[in-house]
């Protein structure tokens, strides 16, 4: 089975342009999160969605992030304008909640913004 | 209330010595307690995990210990190999279908 998929494994991109992190979850998982990892703040949520909707997106920064799922088997995470802080890893995770507790990562995608 | 503390930030075993991390906790409602291996340039992996009706959790080599009335959980990695080397994880949530609250995790270091 293929685990969660996440593109492009590295993206290095200018103060101010726009940025999307994509993720294929686990076939048939009907949760997703999205993390992002730091040295200072170390792993953190920032949104999770369960059968595609948004249940906490606390952790969201500010409104230059913004994630969508449109589908059970896709979600994007979008920063427009992104920001030198921005630099980070970004991991995207899946489970089943009702039969499993194990949240599967993907490999993540690190993020250089300049 | 949110928070899991973990401790230490890093660590450093021999070879076939025992390597223990701690975590601690606030919110009484987290009935869920995994811990993640991180290899580097790699996701987190799930590696053994507890629910607080369960004083101890074995397998293999990792063992978590967990004393609830103290609200702290540990890993234990009994004779410790190179292999081992990692950035581990403690984390806990309040029920399926959320979020995990992560502790700052703690590179592993075993020397040969």
């Amino acid at each position: 089975d293929a685990g969660v998929i996440q593109s492009p494994r590295h993206e290095v991109t200018e103060m101010g342009q726009e940025v999307t992190l994509r993720c294929k979850p686990i076939s048939g998982h009907n949760s997703l999160f999205w993390y992002r990892q730091t040295m200072m703040r170390g792993l953190e949520l920032l949104i999770y969605f369960n059968n595609n909707v948004p249940i906490d997106d606390s952790g969201m920064p500010e409104d230059r992030f913004s994630a969508k799922m449109p589908n059970a088997s896709f979600s994007t995470l979008k920063i427009q304008p992104s920001e030198p802080r921005d630099s980070a890893v970004y991991f995207c995770a899946s489970s089943y909640y009702g039969a499993s507790d194990t949240q599967y990562f993907g490999p993540g995608t690190r993020l250089t913004v300049l | 209330q949110q928070q899991v503390k973990q401790s230490p930030q890093s660590l450093i075993v021999q070879k076939g010595g025992i390597s223990i991390i701690n975590c601690a906790y606030e919110n009484t409602a987290f009935d869920y307690f995994p811990w993640y291996q991180q290899f580097p340039g790699k996701g987190p992996a799930l590696l053994i995990a507890i629910r607080p009706d369960v004083s101890e959790k074995k397998e293999g080599r990792f063992t978590i210990s967990f004393n609830k009335s103290a609200k702290q959980f540990s890993l234990h990695i009994m004779d410790s190999q190179p292999g081992d080397s990692a950035t581990y994880f403690c984390a806990a949530r309040t029920q399926a279908g959320t979020a995990l609250i992560f502790g700052k995790g703690t590179t592993l270091s075993v020397s040969s």
